[in-house]
């Protein structure tokens, strides 16, 4: 179990550019999640997959963003035409079917973005 | 809707005395709730779960919380902070309809020498 893996860690832009996260879940779990969380604030849902399906959108997730899991393993995060308010922390997470079975949502280190 | 409310942004304690970081949640029937921390930068780590089994929960570093029911609080404790501990703290409760995670909105927990 190497954990949850996010590339790149750290990533400056210029506004109006495209960026793409990547997330590597814990290899047997079935559900993918993807939150943004800004300074000073607690992590915010924006799309979860169980395995290839994208189960769930959130508002906060504007056109711009795409989020895919082509093969039900890797996810990654797309941002296109980048703007100041989307400099943030990128989390990923993985778990087991539900939640309120007991499984457990384990989460990576997170990519920064920063949109200059 | 469901939701978490943690009552403060941030506490200070002396190294060696009790934490006590105070959550309460919407009622629900059978909540799932955790408590994770997360030290700067970094990504955020379990400290102990709660899914409807005994209401004392334990969990790493010494942690531990009481399910309220009669409260809807989930009160995370830890009988002698450690600098070590100094750190964000989030309670979270996992909504009963998708299973994705409500995050309150974080405790920052300074501990003075």
């Amino acid at each position: 179990d190497t954990g949850v893996s996010q590339n790149p860690r750290h990533k400056i832009t210029k506004r109006g550019q495209n960026v793409t996260f990547r997330c590597d879940p814990i290899s047997e779990h079935n559900r993918l999640y993807w939150y943004r969380q800004t300074l000073g604030q607690g992590p915010e849902f924006l799309t979860y997959f169980q395995n290839e399906a994208q189960l769930e959108k959130s508002r906060l997730l504007s056109d711009r963003f795409s989020a895919e899991r082509p093969k039900g393993s890797f996810s990654t995060l797309e941002i296109q035409r980048t703007e100041q308010g989307d400099s943030a922390m990128y989390l990923c997470a993985s778990s087991l079917a539900l939640l309120n079975s007991g499984n457990t949502i384990y989460f990576g280190e997170g990519s920064w973005l920063t949109v200059v | 809707a469901q939701s978490v409310t943690q009552l403060d942004s941030h506490v200070s304690v002396s190294e060696g005395t009790p934490v006590l970081l105070r959550c309460n949640y919407s009622s629900s029937y059978s909540p799932s709730l955790f408590w994770y921390v997360q030290h700067p930068n970094k990504g955020l780590q379990l400290l102990l779960k709660y899914t409807s089994a005994a209401t004392l929960v334990k969990g790493i570093n010494g942690f531990e919380a009481e399910f309220k029911k009669s409260e809807t609080s989930f009160h995370l404790t830890k009988p002698s902070a450690h600098m070590s501990d100094a750190a964000e703290y989030f309670c979270v409760r996992a909504s009963s309809n998708t299973g994705k995670l409500i995050f309150g909105q974080g405790t920052t927990l300074q501990v003075k020498p």
